[in-house]
Formats: structure tokens, C-alpha cells, sequence
């Protein structure tokens, strides 16, 4: 049972580029979320999805994010117009149905996003 | 609101020695409370986790944490520190019974020294 996938493990932009990150959850799994990890800081919250709908955008900043996690295939963080403030190692997380989850997320590998 | 509060940023412990990371949460709910650690460059893994029932929580690598209500604590700890621990590590808080977001605490760097 392979874990999280995401891609591109690392990301290159210039500044006023678009990126697109990309998670694949576990088999299995319909909730997903993003979350964004400054350097020398913590994991912060930006997204939860469920299939083809967004749960919970309260971290997601007001302008240039967007996420989306269609009925079939992989759930897509999108920033536009990206500046240097964005440089971030951005991680997914996927938790599978019902109760007994118990509210475990289970991490993907990350994607580093550089903006020159 | 949730909130964890994770005391000292950097930890260093000699090899062998009590391993202890502290942590601290707010919650208008009974809590679930997770560690993860997190080794350079790579995804988070999860260590053990709290959600209600054992109040001493054991968990991969010999680590263990205990539940304190009265405290709001969640500390982790391991008897003995080994070179493998040297690592960052996240306490977090989430709400029983449905899925939603963590919250994390700014984590702390466990250096184990010879």
C-alpha cells in the first residue's frame, strides 16, 4: 500500500510564474489537506478537502491559492503569480473514512517550492 | 480554538540520556493529541497518538507520552537517547470524532550529542 505521493518533490518558479503541486492520497483515503511549512517553523494549516469538495479553506490565503480535489485524480495546490514569500516546503496529508480514523493524517514526502 | 505550545526550540541530550520534549495544548473540546517526528528534508511520521483512551500512550522508536488533563500537558519522552533521534518533533491537536485539520506547535530540534 504506497503511502502519500506528492509531485514535484522540488519546484522551481520565478516570481509572476504559476506552480502546481500535486497529491495523490493513500488507497483508500478521501480527505486531504494542505499544509505549508515556512522555514524554522511549523506546519500550517491551509486546506482540507474531500472529494470534490472543499471542507475547510480557513488557512488558505485570500488571493493567488486555490486547491481542488477532483472525483478522479490527484488533488491539485495551485498558486499563481507566485512571489518570494511562498518559498515554502508545502506537505499533504490524506486520513481515511469513518470514525475510527481517530483523526490520523498520514504525510506525504513534501514538495519545495523555490521562487526566485 | 486549538492551540499547542511546544517549550524550547532546541533540545540536546547526551546519547543514553531521558529524552524529554514538551508540550502543551489548548482546546474548548477533549483534544487528540499527536507527535510526529520529522527528519531533514523528508515528510512527517507519526510517533504516537492520544485520542481518549490509555491516558500513557506508547509509541514507535521507544518513545512514549503521557495525558494530563489537569496539566493540559502532553510531554513525550524516551529513556534512553540514541543518535537515530536527532530530529525535529511536532506535538499537535486535533478534535475527536470527525476529520478535520491539525494544529501544530513550531516544533522541537532534538540534537543527541556523544
Amino acid at each position: 500500500n504506497a503511502g502519500v505521493m506528492q509531485n514535484p518533490r522540488h519546484l522551481v518558479r520565478r516570481r509572476g510564474q504559476e506552480a502546481r503541486l500535486r497529491c495523490s492520497p493513500m488507497k483508500g483515503h478521501s480527505h486531504v489537506y494542505w499544509y505549508r511549512q515556512l522555514p524554522e517553523e511549523g506546519l500550517k494549516f491551509m486546506v482540507y478537502l474531500q472529494k470534490e469538495n472543499i471542507i475547510d479553506e480557513s488557512g488558505m490565503p485570500k488571493e493567488r491559492f486555490s486547491a481542488e480535489f477532483p472525483k478522479e485524480g490527484p488533488s491539485i495546490l495551485r498558486i499563481q503569480q507566485v512571489v518570494r514569500g511562498d518559498s515554502a516546503a508545502y506537505f499533504c496529508a490524506s486520513s481515511p473514512e469513518g470514525p475510527q480514523s481517530l483523526n490520523e493524517q498520514f504525510f506525504g514526502p513534501g514538495t519545495r517550492l523555490t521562487v526566485l | 480554538a486549538q492551540s499547542v505550545t511546544q517549550l524550547g526550540s532546541h533540545v540536546s541530550v547526551s546519547e543514553g540520556a531521558l529524552v524529554l520534549l514538551r508540550c502543551n495544548y489548548s482546546s474548548s473540546v477533549p483534544p487528540y493529541l499527536f507527535w510526529y517526528v520529522q527528519y531533514p528534508n523528508q515528510g512527517l511520521q507519526l510517533l504516537l497518538k492520544y485520542t481518549s483512551a490509555a491516558t500513557l500512550v506508547k509509541g514507535i522508536n521507544g518513545f512514549e507520552a503521557e495525558f494530563k488533563k489537569s496539566e493540559t500537558s502532553f510531554h513525550l519522552t524516551k529513556p534512553s537517547a540514541h543518535m537515530s533521534d536527532a530530529a525535529e518533533y511536532f506535538c499537535a491537536v486535533g478534535k475527536p470524532g470527525t476529520a478535520s485539520k491539525l494544529t501544530f506547535g513550531t516544533g522541537t530540534r532534538l540534537q543527541v550529542t556523544l
